[in-house]
């Protein structure tokens, strides 16, 4: 059973353009978080989505940041018009659908904008 | 607003020495508490979780107790080892819609 996926590993982009992190929760998970960490920083929830449905998205930014999880393939987090300070790595982690579980985290994406 | 705080600085420890870190939360009420440990540039890998019903629980070395009239957690390596060395993170979770909001992490150096 392989493990959350997440790709690239790593990602550059230029200012301005959009950024797209694919994550690949592991079988039988339908529960999808992303997380955002800077350097020496913690971990910084961004959104928690099930299949088809964004449940919360408190910790997204206002402008520029989106996320999705369809009912087939991969959820992404699409950043457009990247700055600077969108440079970081983010996590993604999915857990099952019932029960008390933990959360099983990817390797992450790491994002330099240029 | 909901807040978690964990020992902002670095602890270092002596290799067989027991580390003991702090997880404070506040406006949580969770059913459950998780510890994970996360290496440089890599992601949180899970170690422990407790219940709310539970006072304490063991893994191997680890150790985890869990106050909830203190809004409390400690996590405890005994024996520490330099392969312990790492950032560990508390995750007070299940208070509502399963979602998972992780504490700063705490640093350990064991040092031989």
């Amino acid at each position: 059973n392989a493990g959350v996926m997440q790709n690239p590993r790593h990602l550059v982009r230029r200012r301005g353009q959009e950024a797209r992190l694919r994550c690949s929760p592991m079988k039988g998970h339908s529960h999808v978080y992303w997380y955002r960490q800077l350097p020496e920083e913690g971990l910084k929830f961004m959104v928690y989505l099930q299949k088809e449905n964004i449940i919360d998205e408190s910790g997204m930014p206002k402008e520029r940041f989106s996320a999705e999880f369809p009912k087939e393939g991969p959820s992404i987090l699409r950043i457009q018009q990247v700055v600077r300070g969108d440079s970081a790595a983010y996590f993604c982690a999915s857990s099952p659908p019932t029960g008390t579980s933990e959360a099983f985290f990817g390797q992450g994406t790491r994002l330099t904008v240029v | 607003s909901q807040k978690i705080e964990q020992n902002s600085e670095a602890l270092n420890i002596q290799e067989g020495k027991t580390a003991t870190l702090t997880c404070n939360y506040t406006n949580y009420s969770p059913a459950y508490l998780q510890w994970y440990r996360q290496d440089p540039g890599r992601g949180p890998v899970f170690l422990l979780l407790i219940r709310e019903n539970e006072k304490e629980k063991r893994k191997e070395r680890l150790k985890v107790t869990f106050d909830t009239t203190l809004k409390q957690s400690l996590f405890h390596i005994t024996a520490s080892q330099p392969a312990d060395s790492a950032t560990y993170l508390c995750a007070p979770s299940g208070d509502s819609w399963g979602k998972f909001q992780f504490g700063a992490g705490t640093q350990v150096v064991v040092t031989p």
